[in-house]
């Protein structure tokens, strides 16, 4: 059984610049969720997505959005990069209805040049 | 007043020990609580989820929940090395979807 899965695993991207990370569930999972980790914090919820929506929403500039595709893998996409962005970002993915347990991918370590 | 607490540690403990790891949280309306447990440079791992008051084990794990006091912990029974990592507590209210986590406690198990 397959876990969640993110590309790339490192990425690094100039001030300005744009960037999409990827993300399939874990099989039987149809929600998505992302979160960003600074250095020596826990993670901060970026959004989440269900049925190719955006659900819910943190705290986090419209630089920051979303997708979901109809097979329930996401991408997050970051506009206009800042050195501040520099994280490691983890998608986590659930099944609506099963206790809002949520599974982390490796994640995708990002940084801001 | 942040919205989930933990201790930063580092917590040392012998091997053979138990490990005592606490979080306390803010919002009352909180249902759901999760402990992961995240290796230095990996991802968060859950490793146990508890809902309802009282004592949940799950092999050398027991997650507790008092939500009068708004408290949450998390046992480590007969620590190992391999244990050493930082646990991090997250909670969600249900209906709203997102977890909600402290800073995390680092753990340290020596030999």
């Amino acid at each position: 059984d397959a876990g969640v899965t993110q590309s790339p695993t490192h990425l690094i991207k100039t001030r300005g610049q744009q960037v999409t990370l990827r993300c399939s569930p874990k099989s039987g999972h149809d929600t998505v969720s992302w979160y960003q980790q600074a250095l020596g914090q826990g993670p901060q919820f970026i959004f989440q997505y269900y049925e190719e929506e955006e659900r819910q929403r943190g705290n986090f500039p419209d630089r920051f959005s979303g997708h979901q595709f109809p097979n329930y893998s996401s991408e997050l996409n970051v506009n206009a990069l800042l050195l501040g962005d520099s994280a490691l970002y983890l998608c986590a993915s659930s099944f609506t209805g099963s206790g809002w347990e949520q599974y982390f991918g490796p994640g995708t370590r990002l940084t801001v040049t | 007043q942040k919205e989930v607490e933990q201790n930063s540690g580092p917590l040392s403990v012998p091997e053979g020990a138990i490990a005592s790891l606490n979080c306390t949280y803010s919002d009352r309306v909180s249902q759901s609580f999760f402990w992961y447990r995240q290796y230095s440079g990996k991802s968060p791992e859950l490793i146990m989820s508890i809902y309802s008051n009282g004592d949940k084990e799950d092999g050398r794990f027991t997650a507790q929940l008092n939500k009068a006091s708004q408290y949450v912990s998390l046992l480590i029974r007969d620590s190992q090395p391999s244990d050493s990592a930082t646990y991090l507590c997250a909670v969600n209210n249900l209906g709203y979807n997102k977890l909600i986590f402290g800073a995390g406690t680092r753990l340290a198990v020596h030999p």
